[in-house]
């Protein structure tokens, strides 16, 4: 069963424009939620991360977005630019199951000039 | 700080020679360790993870084995590559308690031929 679901696979936005990568969780006991940006031939970069006691945490234009009761969060990235298209991978994680980590499938943004 | 080293970056191998991936994490003790596949365009696939010297956790059965000879130190082999081990393999870590995190090496881009 997969633990996370991610969507859409594949995204195109315009310059400027909003970037909406959505997921859905199933185990209620996930206490950790980030996002990971990967670059081709790279290895994914922690981006942002929330926790499930705030609904909403924003750094510069990315905000994560996080609805506990629908067991949901979304990344948002604000004035997309050419230099955010990459694939990014939503995750989440038990703090005391090893901190192993349940990714999504990725979504593939490409932010067109 | 806390880094990651994963090597070599890129390895052509032909079927049916042996494999040996390592990585090492510097500035810190104890760290959970693991093992991911991605396939090209594809998501994170964990292969192996560690939570001490010697225990190894092996989540799909497969062609490849793990092993902890040292604290900081997670290898990847096989003995026999097939062509279906071609991928991009990246070595994580992440605090063994008491803390978030999860950061990923390079990778390691293997072509098997």
């Amino acid at each position: 069963q997969q633990q996370v679901k991610q969507s859409p696979q594949s995204l195109i936005v315009q310059k400027g424009g909003i970037s909406i990568i959505n997921c859905a969780y199933e185990n209620t006991a996930f206490d950790y939620f980030p996002w990971y940006q990967q670059f081709p031939g790279k290895g994914p970069a922690l981006l942002i991360a929330i926790r499930p006691d705030v609904s909403e945490k924003k750094e510069g234009r990315f905000t994560i977005s996080f609805n506990k009761s629908a067991k949901q969060f979304s990344l948002h990235i604000m004035d997309s630019q050419p230099g955010d298209s990459a694939t990014y991978f939503c995750a989440a994680s038990r703090k005391y199951n090893f901190n192993k980590f349940y990714f999504g499938s990725g979504t593939k943004l490409n932010v067109k000039p | 700080s806390q880094t990651i080293h994963q090597w070599p970056a890129t390895l052509v191998q032909p079927v049916g020679s042996p494999l040996s991936l390592e990585c090492t994490v510097e500035g810190t003790s104890n760290p959970n360790l693991y093992w991911y596949r991605q396939a090209a365009g594809r998501g994170l696939q964990l292969l192996f993870y560690s939570v001490g010297i010697g225990q190894i956790s092996s989540e799909v059965p497969q062609n490849l084995s793990a092993s902890r000879p040292q604290d900081r130190q997670f290898i990847l082999s096989s003995k026999k590559l097939l062509l279906s081990d071609s991928g991009f393999y990246l070595c994580a870590w992440s605090p063994d308690r008491g803390g978030y995190g999860y950061t990923f090496g390079s990778g390691t881009r293997l072509t098997v031929v």
